[in-house]
């Protein structure tokens, strides 16, 4: 069955940095975008970014551009989310999700928390 | 601020139906197809209906989705205690990225 599971996640201090992980498996990696999305304590859902199947195409949300990256290695069914000059309001449960355009499977999450 | 319009709550008693709107513009859900989704209580969300009105396969029918054009609507029928959660909208957007309603509270009475 596919599952999805996401693990780095933790304490940092404002201005740091922490790179998520989210590892594959139940299905063809290669063949699915794959995405990033975070939720706020007690907030609604937000996008935050998407690669493509090669990694020829990335985007992200305004509120993260140039300072977080996505990237995959599809020879280890691994998504990656490098997440630097972290900001309080980064502050979130981080969920990797198949798909692009809708998500049919979700990750349980892991929690990043930026505070000093 | 979110860019699709959804309200806070809704509710209604078990057995009925209830409607849950999701209002965009025609940069998001006026272009492209629009997907629900339902967070239960500390959980991560389900895809419920993608494409508008498509159920990804093990979604009870009692779950229905339709679009008009820069609006759309969630339909539950036969509502369950179970069915108590979060339920969210998304679409995507010109900007090349997807967005979504603030999420709307569904209480069974």
């Amino acid at each position: 069955q596919v599952q999805l599971v996401e693990s780095g996640g933790g304490l940092v201090k404002p201005g740091g940095s922490l790179k998520l992980s989210c590892a594959a498996s139940g299905f063809r990696f290669s063949d699915n975008y794959m995405t990033w999305i975070r939720q706020a304590p007690g907030k609604g859902l937000e996008w935050v970014s998407h690669i493509s199947r090669s990694s020829s195409y990335t985007h992200y949300a305004d509120s993260v551009k140039g300072r977080f990256t996505i990237s995959r290695d599809n020879a280890k069914n691994s998504l990656f989310l490098q997440m630097d000059g972290l900001r309080a309001e980064d502050t979130a449960i981080y969920y990797c999700a198949r798909g692009r355009l809708s998500f049919d499977y979700w990750g349980r999450g892991t929690l990043v928390t930026v505070s000093s | 601020q979110s860019v699709l319009t959804q309200p806070p709550s809704v509710s209604a008693a078990p057995g009925q139906k209830v409607t849950i709107s999701c209002s965009g513009d025609s940069s998001n859900i006026g272009k492209d197809y629009v997907s629900w989704y339902q967070q239960l209580p500390g959980a991560a969300p389900k895809l419920l209906i993608y494409n508008d009105n498509k159920r990804p396969s093990g979604i009870p029918d009692r779950f229905s989705g339709s679009k008009s054009g820069t609006s759309a609507t969630l339909g539950i029928t036969g509502l369950q205690t179970g069915d108590e959660a979060d339920y969210y909208c998304g679409a995507w957007n010109s900007s090349l990225t997807v967005v979504f309603g603030g999420g709307t509270k569904l209480t069974v009475l």
